[in-house]
């Protein structure tokens, strides 16, 4: 049973360029969650997606970055014009359906260097 | 606004040496405490959810307890494998189900 898949581990831009992380839940799996982990700091919520819709996107930064989770494929959190206060380490975690009471399966996290 | 405060910052245990790492949490309605365990480069792995005071929870060497302020990490007799950073994390009563992370323990275990 797979678990929460991400890509890519790393990924390298260069200041201006877009960085385009992708992840694919735990088979059955229709919740999906964005965090942001800086070095010496915690994971810091993003963003809260069901298939097709945005739930809670109060810890997405107002400008450059967007997700999406479409009915068919990964969810994708699309960061433009990065600036080298965007390099971190992105983690998706995925729950299942109608899930609010249990716990939330992290996949490995794709390490984004903005040079 | 929800905060979640785990202390100390960093332990350093010798093999054998039990300790405790510590999580306080300020939240509206608490519906369930998370310790983490996540090992460099790698994301973080669940280990326990406690959802009531009162409650205690063991997985091998480790035990998790809740009260209506703080939870509790103990770990008895450690060893080097046992070395991580410990997450602990809050779910509260509010309409979505995100989870709010303290920044974490690192815990070094010297054989």
């Amino acid at each position: 049973n797979a678990g929460v898949m991400q890509n890519p581990r790393h990924l390298v831009r260069r200041r201006g360029q877009e960085a385009r992380l992708r992840c694919s839940p735990m088979k059955g799996h229709s919740h999906v969650y964005w965090y942001r982990q800086l070095p010496e700091e915690g994971l810091k919520f993003m963003v809260y997606l069901q298939k097709e819709n945005i739930i809670d996107e109060s810890g997405m930064p107002k400008e450059r970055f967007s997700a999406e989770f479409p009915k068919e494929g990964p969810s994708i959190l699309r960061i433009q014009q990065v600036v080298r206060g965007d390099s971190a380490a992105y983690f998706c975690a995925s729950s299942p359906l109608a899930q609010n009471t249990g716990e939330l399966f992290f996949g490995e996290g794709s390490r984004l260097t903005v040079l | 606004e929800d905060q979640v405060t785990q202390s100390p910052e960093a332990l350093r245990l010798q093999e054998g040496e039990s300790s405790s790492l510590n999580c306080s949490y300020t939240v509206s309605g608490l519906r369930g405490l998370f310790w983490y365990r996540q090992d460099p480069g790698k994301g973080p792995e669940f280990l326990f959810t406690l959802y009531s005071a009162g409650e205690e929870k063991e997985k091998e060497r480790l035990k998790a307890t809740l009260t209506k302020k703080e939870s509790f990490l103990h770990i008895t007799a450690p060893k080097p494998e046992d070395s991580a950073t410990y997450l602990c994390a809050v779910r509260t009563t509010g309409a979505n189900s995100k989870l709010t992370f303290g920044k974490g323990i690192t815990l070094s275990v010297r054989p």
